[in-house]
């Protein structure tokens, strides 16, 4: 059974970036799946943010491509998120999951609150 | 505003059944499958329907899917007071705005 652990710091300051880390077990990185990142703001919806492929193919939600940044460690299987210029619209839970295709996301991380304050 | 358009909530009594609508447009749900999450309260969402009528395994057949043209629908049938949650659809957009896309979500009151 693939699980999936977010890990970062839970508070950011403001104009900082938003730096956090998925760990993958049961299942190799380096499967044929698209590893995302889809966050939450209290209260609010799900929006996707960014994904990998393990060979580096990366897609990025357009509304926020000029400040994400994905990437992948193949040697210690797991995919990471930076986010610049972070504002407090960026506070949500983020989640990391595995896209076993482009329409369905299989599994998910129990998510992370990151809250952007100074 | 999501690209996908869930209403935000729907209620029925347990037992009863409810059907939750997803519509979107040509770019997404036209053309691609949509999926289907339930998020119970405080907790990561839940994979219940993908390739828009197909259920994961362990998922009970009280949880079904379809989609027609631009819009999807997920049915909820035997009601119990468990199933209250928030539930989203979500789908591919190959338009400019193309990636992963989600509805705003509709939450369900079993009353």
């Amino acid at each position: 059974q693939v699980q999936l652990q977010e890990s970062g710091p839970g508070l950011v300051k403001p104009s900082g970036t938003l730096s956090l880390t998925c760990a993958v077990s049961g299942g190799s990185i380096s499967s044929s799946n698209w590893w995302s990142w889809v966050r939450q703001p209290p209260g609010k919806g799900l929006e996707w943010i960014a994904e990998i492929f393990h060979s580096g193919s990366t897609n990025y939600n357009p509304s926020l491509k000029s400040r994400v940044n994905i990437s992948v460690d193949k040697s210690k299987n797991q995919f990471s998120l930076n986010l610049r210029s972070v504002t407090a619209a960026d506070t949500a839970v983020y989640y990391c999951a595995r896209g076993d295709t482009m329409t369905m996301i299989a599994y998910w991380g129990q998510g992370t609150l990151v809250t952007v304050s100074s | 505003q999501s690209v996908l358009t869930q209403p935000p909530s729907v209620s029925a009594a347990p037992g009863q059944k409810v059907t939750i609508s997803c519509s979107g447009s040509s770019s997404n749900i036209g053309e691609n499958s949509v999926s289907w999450y339930q998020q119970l309260p405080g907790t990561a969402p839940k994979l219940l329907i993908y390739d828009s009528d197909k259920r994961p395994s362990g998922i009970p057949d009280r949880f079904s899917g379809s989609k027609s043209g631009t819009s999807a629908t997920l049915g909820i049938t035997g009601l119990q007071t468990g199933d209250e949650a928030d539930y989203y659809c979500g789908t591919w957009d190959s338009s400019l705005r193309a990636g992963r896309v989600f509805g705003g979500g509709t939450k369900l009151t079993v009353l």
